[in-house]
Formats: structure tokens, C-alpha cells, sequence
């Protein structure tokens, strides 16, 4: 089957620094991804939805100047988290859509703000 | 999309049967039935879909009822892999293609040998 993969997998970073997350299709073009975020214990809620080659749609309440989605390529969006602090410290798991509409899902990345 | 409701938690032992329910009593006549799973600390993956009919797969069973406001996904014996929090979500035909999947609470499965 299609495959996501998301880099990297787990990463640390001090408190007012930027963090990016990549999100690769494999093997099948995405026009269209989606990021989302989930903390303990909870679900996963929808953070944007990346377009290739246009702005990404935010979710109400999600910061679109500090979470910076960039869709350069049918294969790449990415994610950057800038000027992080503690609470942005969570599981991202990025999502792209395959021909026939399933959905696909990138491994995660637990991001930790110290 | 319209709304799912499933139960918290269930548990099983390894090797036996689970029934995992899902009630969408709103349900359209346009809307897949799609479950996914999500093992701890990775992204969710896909089980299975279905409209109308009963689906099966090498990884589980739906069972669809006949009005459709519920179903139930069937892993036929259940193994320590398979303890995962599943994921009932309704998704309109006519509306797949460019949005996100929007998930609820699920249900956390446990299983036990």
C-alpha cells in the first residue's frame, strides 16, 4: 500500500526555537495533506489542511505564524513549529490522501519543548 | 460528517473474538463506513471500509446493519498487536477526495493473554 513518511521521528528542542517536520508520499503524488496534532490521552485533532502550491487552510484556533506549513513539491509538505515553548510539546502526524480517497498516515512526530 | 458514537474502552483476551461497535444513527445514504486503528505512539492506519454490504479483509470484518446505523468491526482472534485505540468515521462519497478525516474519541481496545 501507499506509504507516508514523516521526519523525524522524535526531536528536542529548546524554547524559542523553530523545529521543521517533513511529511513525504512515497510513492503516490498528494496534492493535498493534512497535519494534525494529538496530546495524551486524547485524539487527533486537525490542525491545516497543505495545498501543493498554495496556502494551507488553518483550523479555527491554530496560529497559522507559528505553525508554518510549506507545499513545494506533489510529495513534500512540511511542517514548522516556530518560536516554540512548552505547550507546544505534542504528537504531529501528518496525513495525505491517495487516489481512491483513503487516507494514509505519516508515523508521527513527538516533539518535545524544554 | 455525521457523528459516531462508540464505547470508551473494551477488552479481550488474546486468540478470542471482538466486536467493536459503532453507532452512526444519522448516517446518509452517501456516507462509507471507515474504520482505523492507531497503535500506541504511531499514526493511525486503515482497517477497513464499507457502504452498504459486509466487508471483509485479511485484517478484519465490518458487519454493517441493514439500516446502516450501526456497525460493528469483527477481528476474528485477537492478538497483543492488536491492542490500539479504533476509530469508527463516516465519510461522504461525494466528499473524500479533499478533506480530512476528523476522528473521535474511539474506542481503546486491550488485550490480554
Amino acid at each position: 500500500g501507499a506509504v507516508v513518511s514523516q521526519h523525524p521521528s522524535r526531536v528536542i528542542c529548546k524554547s524559542g526555537t523553530s523545529v521543521k517536520i517533513e511529511c513525504r508520499s512515497l510513492d503516490f503524488q498528494a496534492t493535498t495533506m493534512f497535519w494534525y496534532r494529538q496530546f495524551p490521552k486524547q485524539s487527533l485533532m486537525l490542525m491545516a489542511t497543505s495545498n501543493e502550491g498554495s496556502k494551507a487552510t488553518y483550523e479555527q484556533g491554530v496560529e497559522k505564524d507559528k505553525f508554518l506549513i510549506n507545499h513545494a513539491s506533489l510529495t513534500l509538505s512540511t511542517l514548522t513549529v516556530t518560536s516554540a515553548h512548552p505547550e507546544d510539546s505534542s504528537f504531529y502526524i501528518c496525513s495525505a490522501r491517495g487516489v481512491l480517497g483513503e487516507a494514509f498516515f505519516g508515523q508521527g512526530t513527538r516533539l518535545t519543548v524544554v | 460528517d455525521a457523528k459516531t458514537t462508540q464505547p470508551n474502552s473494551m477488552e479481550s483476551n488474546e486468540e478470542e473474538p471482538v466486536h467493536l461497535p459503532c453507532n452512526h444513527s444519522t448516517i446518509s445514504g452517501t456516507d462509507y463506513i471507515h474504520w482505523y486503528r492507531q497503535l500506541p505512539s504511531q499514526g493511525p492506519e486503515y482497517v477497513i471500509h464499507g457502504l452498504t454490504s459486509n466487508v471483509n479483509n485479511r485484517m478484519a470484518s465490518l458487519a454493517i446493519a441493514e439500516d446502516r446505523k450501526s456497525s460493528t468491526l469483527i477481528l476474528h482472534r485477537a492478538t497483543l498487536r492488536d491492542a490500539a485505540v479504533y476509530y469508527c468515521i463516516l465519510r461522504d462519497l461525494n466528499n473524500q477526495a479533499g478533506t480530512a478525516l476528523i476522528f473521535g474519541k474511539g474506542t481503546t481496545l486491550s488485550v490480554s493473554s
